[in-house]
C-alpha cells in the first residue's frame, strides 16, 4: 500500500521568505508526482507535474524536485507572498495499480500561511 | 479550454435522502475520478471510470455509486444520506486511464451538507 506523508502539517512564515515543503512516499514505483494547491472550500489547482523520469520542474517562483529512489519530493517557493497562503497537496500516480486506493494517492497537505 | 465542471456547487440534504452529483470532464478526457474530502480524513478515493467502465473503487459502502456516460460525463449517487456524508466531493479528469502523462485536473467540487 502506497503511503504519502507531508511535513510539516502547517507552516507560518513572514512575507518574502523562501520555503520548502516536503513530501515522502513509501513505494518508489510511481508514474509521476503532482503538486496541488487548495484554497479554503475550493477545488485543487495543479501547480507542477513531474514525470518519474524527471528530476525537477519549475513554474515561476515554484520549483519541485523528485528523488524516486529515496521516495521524496520537495516544493520550493521563492519570495513567498500572502497570496501563496493555501494548503499544498502532494499526490503520487501509481500507474496502473489502481485498487481501492485508486491511481492517485494524496498526502494530508501542508497548510501555509504567509504573513504580510 | 473549459475545465472540469461540477454541479451543483452546494447542496443541503436531509438524512435519509439521496443525492446525485454531476461532473463534466475536460473535452477529450476519458477518465473521471471521484474523491471525498473531509477535515479529518483528507482526500479519500471513491471510484474511477474510463470509457463508461468502473476501473477502481475505494472502500466506501454500497450507498455510494457512480456511472459514466458515452460523452465521458460522470455522475455519482449517494443514497440514504448520513450526517457523516457531509463533505466536499471532488471530481478529476485525465486524458487516459493508465498513462496520465498530463496529470489530473480537478473541478471546484460540490459541497454537500447533510442535516
Amino acid at each position: 500500500k502506497q503511503e504519502v506523508t507531508q511535513i510539516p502539517a502547517a507552516l507560518s512564515v513572514p512575507e518574502g521568505e523562501n520555503l520548502v515543503l516536503n513530501c515522502s512516499f513509501t513505494d518508489s514505483a510511481i508514474y509521476n508526482l503532482q503538486w496541488f494547491r487548495q484554497d479554503p472550500g475550493k477545488g485543487l489547482t495543479s501547480l507542477l507535474l513531474i514525470q518519474s523520469s524527471q528530476r525537477e520542474q519549475t513554474s515561476g517562483r515554484l520549483n519541485a524536485s523528485l528523488d524516486k529512489s529515496s521516495g521524496r519530493s520537495t516544493l520550493y517557493i521563492a519570495a513567498s507572498q500572502p497570496g501563496d497562503s493555501a494548503t499544498y497537496l502532494c499526490a503520487v500516480h501509481r500507474g496502473n495499480y489502481g485498487g481501492s486506493q485508486g491511481n492517485l494517492i494524496f498526502g494530508k497537505g501542508t497548510k501555509l500561511s504567509v504573513k504580510p | 479550454k473549459a475545465g472540469v465542471t461540477q454541479t451543483p456547487r452546494y447542496l443541503i440534504k436531509t438524512r435519509g435522502q439521496q443525492v446525485t452529483l454531476s461532473c463534466s470532464p475536460i473535452s477529450g478526457h476519458r477518465s473521471v475520478s471521484w474523491y471525498q474530502q473531509t477535515p479529518g480524513q483528507g482526500l479519500q478515493f471513491l471510484f474511477e471510470y474510463f470509457s463508461e467502465t468502473q476501473r477502481n473503487k475505494g472502500n466506501f459502502p454500497g450507498r455510494f455509486s457512480g456511472r459514466q456516460f458515452s460523452n465521458s460525463r460522470s455522475e455519482m449517487n449517494v443514497s440514504t444520506l448520513e450526517l457523516g456524508d457531509s463533505a466536499l466531493y471532488l471530481c478529476a479528469s485525465s486524458f487516459v486511464f493508465r498513462s496520465s502523462e498530463g496529470g489530473y485536473t480537478f473541478g471546484s467540487g460540490t459541497r454537500l451538507t447533510v442535516v
